[in-house]
């Protein structure tokens, strides 16, 4: 069963507009998230984190929200650009308790249209 | 330089043969994984390693076997490799003292097994 989960494979969106990708999980052991951007012919690249202990993280036009009782956290970029174009992958782990290896969503491609 | 590499870059072999995908790192880390992704499937976790004695097994290490050679290298073999082990496979380093918990990729082996 998977433990991460996001449900949407693609979505589209005007430049300068705001994307929203979403992700649940189902493990309630999980504490800390991280969001990872991956372009074709590269390896991903870590773009974002969020431990259990906020609600929010903000790094420039990247913004983590979390909301635990419902297990569920998503991504917004503001605007969004043509070079934000990518699949973004979220991903969990225990972190204070083991530090387990991260376990990933399936991803969501992101298409930036100008 | 990049800080993980991995060799090769692009594999194509046959069913049968024995494949070793090899994996090195300049960053340091303790911490080192492999991972396949397969379209519509993100990243699985096949094994990784938290110090050069320490070896785990991921989700899906069936059909696979790793080799943890010092702290910089961790190679990847598939000792039959059959077709549906067709993917791209990356490699990834974390450091247990890290502030984030990122993980950092290599940039993938394309495999092709026919």
């Amino acid at each position: 069963d998977q433990q991460v989960k996001q449900n949407s494979p693609s979505l589209s969106v005007q430049e300068g507009r705001i994307s929203i990708l979403n992700c649940d999980y189902t493990n309630s052991m999980f504490d800390y998230f991280l969001w990872y951007k991956k372009y074709p012919a590269e390896g991903p690249t870590f773009l974002i984190s969020i431990s259990s202990i906020k609600d929010k993280n903000e790094d420039g036009r990247f913004t983590v929200f979390l909301n635990k009782s419902a297990k569920h956290l998503s991504l917004h970029i503001v605007p969004s650009q043509p070079g934000d174009s990518a699949v973004y992958f979220c991903a969990a782990n225990q972190l204070y308790s083991g530090n387990t290896p991260l376990v990933f969503g399936k991803g969501t491609r992101l298409s930036v249209i100008a | 330089d990049a800080d993980v590499t991995q060799t090769p870059r692009n594999r194509i072999t046959k069913t049968g043969k024995r494949i070793m995908l090899e994996c090195s790192q300049t960053k340091g880390h303790d911490r080192m994984y492999w991972y396949r992704q397969d379209p519509g499937l993100g990243l699985r976790l096949i094994y990784y390693s938290f110090d050069v004695k320490d070896i785990n097994k991921g989700e899906i290490s069936d059909g696979y076997s790793v080799s943890r050679q010092a702290q910089a290298k961790f190679s990847l073999s598939l000792e039959s490799a059959i077709p549906n082990q067709t993917a791209l496979y990356f490699c990834a380093t974390s450091d247990l003292r890290g502030t984030y918990n990122e993980q950092f990729f290599g940039p993938g082996t394309r495999l092709t097994v026919l």
